[in-house]
């Protein structure tokens, strides 16, 4: 275990619910994102926050949204989602997310696998 | 130019031999490189991070950076079964909060 939890593990929702997905980092860190893999295709990065604070958002569509209330726990909040957001969702979190010389390597939660029906 | 590349695979080698995995990457303003492996149907673990030009080892693992090359590798020695899994590079400007990663590369290692 690295230290980082996601809750749910699966989830199937219609199009028209709202849902939600949580991480929690136990390992003291300042920095959480929020990536997108999809089949046959590299991780996207989604959303950054550090310290709170949101400091990346990759042209995510409104449909997506993120909260961040204190640097443990980060939260992906999820309405009117199409197919094609289906896709396994990973939780990550780092020491600083700015540092070159270390503490921005990051480490993964177990993810969410989320089917859109 | 895909921000960070890396041959897909898969890469197959025997039980016992080294495998290397390569990585390229487009911005010359990148300083923190990762190396992330991921069994199917699992989340990214992290085996390496380098940030200085040249070699870095732990284990049967070694990174090497090139920087005037943009290039970073993987070399695991005595490879094992177990390491059959995915290979994702990544790559992250100094300063920065956003990192790139590769499409990976799968490494298949025959018993």
């Amino acid at each position: 275990e690295t230290g980082v939890t996601q809750t749910p593990r699966h989830l199937v929702m219609g199009m028209t619910n709202k849902k939600s997905l949580k991480c929690e980092q136990h390992l003291g860190h300042n920095a959480m994102y929020w990536y997108k893999q999809s089949a046959k295709k590299p991780l996207e990065l989604m959303f950054v926050y550090n310290f709170k604070e949101q400091t990346e958002n990759n042209s995510v569509p409104s449909r997506f949204s993120p909260e961040c209330p204190n640097s443990s726990h980060l939260f992906l909040h999820l309405h009117t989602l199409q197919p094609e957001d289906s896709a396994l969702y990973l939780c990550a979190s780092s020491q600083d997310s700015r540092a070159g010389m270390g503490g921005d390597e990051q480490f993964f939660g177990p993810g969410t696998r989320l089917t859109v029906l | 130019q895909k921000e960070v590349e890396q041959n897909s695979g898969p890469l197959s080698v025997p039980e016992g031999a080294i495998a290397s995995l390569n990585c390229t990457y487009s911005d010359r303003g990148s300083q923190s490189f990762f190396w992330y492996r991921q069994y199917s149907g699992k989340s990214p673990e992290l085996i390496m991070f380098i940030y200085s030009n040249g070699d870095k080892e732990d284990g049967r693992f070694t990174a090497q950076l090139n920087k005037a090359s943009q290039y970073v590798s993987l070399l695991i020695r005595d490879s094992q079964p177990s390491d059959s899994a995915t290979y994702l590079c990544a790559v992250k400007r100094a300063g920065g909060f956003k990192t790139i990663f590769g499409a990976g590369t799968r490494l298949f290692v025959k018993a």
